[in-house]
């Protein structure tokens, strides 16, 4: 168990809607990140937060989007979904800004219909 | 343009074998290069790292190689067994202890240890 607490762990839902993903980092961690896996893509970085401010941009769509609240977690929003969103979407912290391990957690498998 | 490039994409080793996974990067910014293991239905979790002022790192089992002037680095997983089946990625970042610290990753290597 890495720490990192990822809700809600599966989500199934139609092209065009909303949904938003939450991410609760390690006691400690001012650093979270978010990535997206995908068979075709691989683990690609999409966003990183740091003590409440945007720090890094990946490939991340005009479509989603993130923030970091005052207690640190982070929730990322995806919208007009479509079909080829369906992936597993990490989110990983660290202490550190830059350079320390991050331990990622358990995912949230998103499923387009 | 893919920065890091992991090959190979699977690999079968026999139980008590030499597993070994490498990885070559363009970017000579990157100054952080971690290995993660992913079991499948969980997150990836750290290895172990290696910075490029050292050119080999161990730790129990696993062992980092690192060629700075080729822009390599390997993985090699000594007496491997079959709990050490899972995926395996390569990463890169740059600016390492500077603003931000977004992991570039290897494709993933998919390892089978055979008992």
């Amino acid at each position: 168990d890495s720490g990192v607490t990822q809700t809600p762990k599966h989500l199934i839902t139609a092209t065009g809607q909303r949904v938003t993903l939450r991410c609760s980092p390690r006691s400690g961690d001012l650093s979270v990140y978010w990535y997206q896996q995908s068979l075709d893509q691989g683990l690609q970085f999409l966003i990183q937060y740091y003590n409440g401010e945007e720090r890094a941009k990946g490939n991340i769509l005009e479509r989603f989007s993130a923030q970091q609240f005052p207690d640190l977690h982070s929730e990322l929003n995806l919208s007009s979904l479509e079909l080829g969103d369906s992936a597993l979407y990490f989110c990983a912290s660290s202490v550190v800004l830059a350079g320390g391990t991050q331990y990622f957690g358990p995912g949230t498998r998103l499923l387009v219909l | 343009q893919q920065q890091v490039k992991q090959s190979p994409q699977s690999l079968i080793v026999q139980k008590g074998g030499i597993s070994i996974i490498n990885c070559a990067y363009e970017n000579t910014a990157f100054d952080y290069f971690p290995w993660y293991q992913q079991f499948p239905g969980k997150g990836p979790a750290l290895l172990i790292a290696i910075r490029p002022d050292v050119s080999e790192k161990k730790e129990g089992r696993f062992t980092i190689s690192f060629n700075k002037s080729a822009k390599q680095f390997s993985l090699h997983i000594m007496d491997s067994q079959p709990g050490d089946s899972a995926t395996y990625f390569c990463a890169a970042s740059k600016d390492y202890g500077g603003s931000q610290g977004n992991l570039i990753f290897g494709k993933g290597t998919k390892l089978s240890v055979k008992p």
